[in-house]
């Protein structure tokens, strides 16, 4: 069954640096996302792309986090000058393009997690 | 945002049906019925979704009332591998996210 791959698995930063997530969506899935669950907490949107261009984003993706597809099948998450509080796992997803989304199953990976120290 | 509620827990011995319900009183015509499960340190799994009929996978049954107002996702017999925390989620049509809420711990004993 076709899978989304998330590296690295575990990533630890220290404060103030950048961080780059990376996935593999499904290779014929056009539409790709990112969701963050902070420890304990629930799964919160954070962005969703659709032809090279943020589609929409949640008010927690700031001017600190860009996404990018920068070679038609890795899709990236880039938080700059990380914090303790983006202490978190984060969740890249893709599902089938078409004109009613949410008409088709989204398929999560298996996540990042991020230890900001 | 569109809202859904769910008992916080449930149980069921393994190899029985489990039946999870969830209200969603004011869903909107276009907004399709998404079942998510979470397993211990995993992402969200994707279930089963439905805008009106019920609607049968090879993981699970969805059943959906009449007026739209509530769901029930039924697992017809439970293992211990699908102890998880189960979403079920409101898609609304004219947006990208999925908004979880806090969901149903299912706990499956042998």
């Amino acid at each position: 069954e076709p899978e989304v791959t998330q590296t690295p698995s575990h990533q630890v930063t220290q404060m103030g640096q950048e961080v780059i997530l990376r996935c593999v969506p499904i290779s014929n899935h056009l539409y790709f996302y990112w969701y963050r669950q902070i420890l304990g907490q629930k799964v919160e949107f954070l962005v969703s792309f659709y032809n090279n261009e943020i589609s929409e984003k949640s008010e927690i993706f700031d001017d600190q986090f860009s996404v990018e597809r920068p070679d038609g099948s890795n899709f990236t998450l880039k938080i700059r000058s990380t914090k303790l509080e983006d202490s978190a796992m984060y969740f890249c997803a893709s599902s089938e393009s078409s004109s009613r989304r949410v008409a088709y199953g989204y398929t999560f990976g298996s996540g990042t997690r991020l230890t900001v120290v | 945002d569109a809202k859904t509620t769910q008992p916080n827990s449930m149980e069921s011995n393994e190899e029985e049906p489990v039946h999870l319900p969830c209200n969603h009183s004011t869903i909107s015509g276009t907004d399709y019925i998404h079942w998510y499960r979470q397993l211990p340190s995993q992402g969200p799994e994707y279930v089963i979704h439905g805008l009106t009929s019920n609607v049968n996978n090879r993981m699970a049954s969805l059943a959906i009332a009449e007026d739209r107002k509530s769901s029930t996702l039924i697992l017809h017999r439970a293992t211990l591998r699908d102890a998880a925390v189960y979403y079920c989620i409101l898609a609304v049509i004219n947006t990208d996210k999925l908004i979880f809420g806090t969901g149903t711990r299912l706990q499956v004993f042998p």
